[in-house]
């Protein structure tokens, strides 16, 4: 079964600092892979998708993922963190046919000034 | 582009009761997903329409319930609530097809009393 982990529960950086959230992922075949973020009481938004080709992909608000099939990791890393990035973080697989997503737990990303 | 509407954003029903839930998705997506938000159990797929068929179905009791219109329109609807089906409901729609991207709703936040 297709099962996704984020092994950090709460991280905290200071604004301007970088930023990398981790994901591991279990899935026979080849993945679709997702990071989507979640303020407090909203639903989620798509920051970048993995479907294939160049390992290493951009999303919005700055942010990019690598895709690592050795590792099964697929992590979230950003430059320089901006207060307003504060929020929590999902990692997601696609599961078989559809459109059906297994999500990891979440990380809830804190931003210090 | 409009995106995908939930109504309501809120609603407190007391044990017993039955609610509907409703999800527009975005213009020419035939697929809309559904997930149970906790804090305790996270993000878990409830199930998936397309082309007014289900395609996928989550492990959940059979009171939950859904469907989709011609127009993609879904309904969610959840018969004889327990406290624990307090939680947030997202509505998921995308294209259709393969796994793509998915385009989430702002939620129906259900508070069982």
């Amino acid at each position: 079964a297709q099962s996704v982990t984020q092994p950090d529960i709460h991280i905290t950086v200071s604004e301007g600092a970088s930023l990398e959230l981790r994901c591991n992922y279990s899935y026979g075949a080849t993945p679709y892979l997702f990071w989507y973020v979640q303020s407090p009481g909203q639903g989620l938004q798509l920051l970048l998708k993995y479907f294939s080709g160049d390992t290493l992909v951009q999303g919005i608000k700055g942010f990019e993922a690598e895709f690592k099939r050795s590792q099964s990791s697929f992590n979230l890393r950003k430059p320089s963190v901006h207060w307003s990035d504060a929020a929590e973080y999902f990692c997601a697989v696609g599961a078989g046919d559809g459109n059906k997503l297994v999500f990891g737990a979440g990380t809830i990303l804190r931003v210090k000034s | 582009k409009a995106g995908v509407t939930q109504t309501p954003r809120y609603l407190i029903k007391t044990r017993g009761q039955q609610v509907t839930l409703s999800c527009s998705p975005i213009s020419g997506h035939r697929s809309v997903s559904w997930y149970q938000q906790t804090p305790g159990q996270g993000l878990q797929f409830l199930f998936e329409y397309f082309s007014e068929t289900q395609r996928n179905k989550g492990n959940f009791p059979g009171r939950f319930s859904g469907r989709q219109f011609s127009n993609s329109r879904s309904e969610m609807n959840v018969s004889t609530l327990e406290l624990g089906d307090s939680a947030l409901y997202l509505c998921a729609s995308s294209y259709g097809g393969r796994v793509r991207e998915a385009f989430f709703g702002q939620g129906t936040r259900l508070t069982v009393v």
